[in-house]
């Protein structure tokens, strides 16, 4: 596996059920985040993690719960969504704090979560 | 704070056609600047950055950016439009330094769509 992979691809939950989101990056970087991505609205960032630590919470309900193991893994820990929350969800990772190239996030393809 | 505005949502345009996709922004510091792809189904990939130095940046793929400050603009050409480039296009901005780790501002993206 090369660049960032995320797992499952697609995924369908009801609003009772509780499923993770994976996330593994194999670039050697220290900084993974997670975005939600829905129709007609911007990236909205949710959790930064960098050197394992969250060092963003962008106002995010606590049904979503992220998790960062190592610098490798992220997860998103999902509980009593709602049909809003459906949406793209996208992870993403960068090199740590070496000035520009920091910002270069290298974005996995995403988990389409439809939540009935 | 930041924000990003892509002017148009939609671009059509005939293949070998010249394109050009529009990205306003606002800041009260100094920016680095960056143009993303997202083919269908897939996660965004980086097509170029402006970091410092020629305000001309020339990305993957064909593509070219131009930063231009006092107008705050960060506008993306390609001078002869392929079939495959129909994707959507997003803009995105980050202060330049004082945070360690990378945070990103998008804008709401252009779809473009490359007829035959």
């Amino acid at each position: 596996e090369t660049g960032v992979t995320q797992t499952p691809r697609h995924l369908v939950m009801g609003m009772t059920n509780k499923k993770s989101l994976k996330c593994e990056q194999h670039l050697g970087h220290n900084a993974m985040y997670w975005y939600k991505q829905s129709a007609k609205k911007p990236l909205e960032l949710m959790f930064v993690y960098s050197l394992e630590e969250r060092v963003e919470n962008n106002s995010v309900p606590s049904r979503f719960s992220p998790e960062c193991p190592n610098s490798s893994h992220l997860f998103l820990h999902l509980h009593t969504l709602q049909p809003e929350d459906s949406a793209l969800y996208l992870c993403a990772s960068s090199q740590d704090f070496s000035g520009g190239s920091l910002y270069e996030q290298y974005f996995g393809p995403g988990t389409r979560l439809t939540v009935t | 704070a930041q924000s990003v505005t892509q002017l148009d949502s939609q671009v059509p345009v005939f293949e070998e056609a010249p394109v050009e996709l529009r990205c306003n922004y606002s800041s009260s510091v100094s920016v680095y600047l960056f143009w993303y792809v997202q083919y269908p189904n897939q996660g965004l990939q980086l097509l170029l950055k402006y970091l410092s130095g020629s305000t001309l940046v020339k990305g993957i793929n064909g593509f070219e950016a131009e930063f231009n400050k006092s107008q705050t603009s960060f506008h993306l050409r390609k001078p002869s439009v392929h079939i495959s480039d129909t994707a959507e296009y997003f803009c995105a901005v980050s202060n330049a330094g004082g945070t360690s780790y990378g945070k990103l501002t998008f804008g709401q993206g252009t779809i473009l769509t490359v007829h035959p």
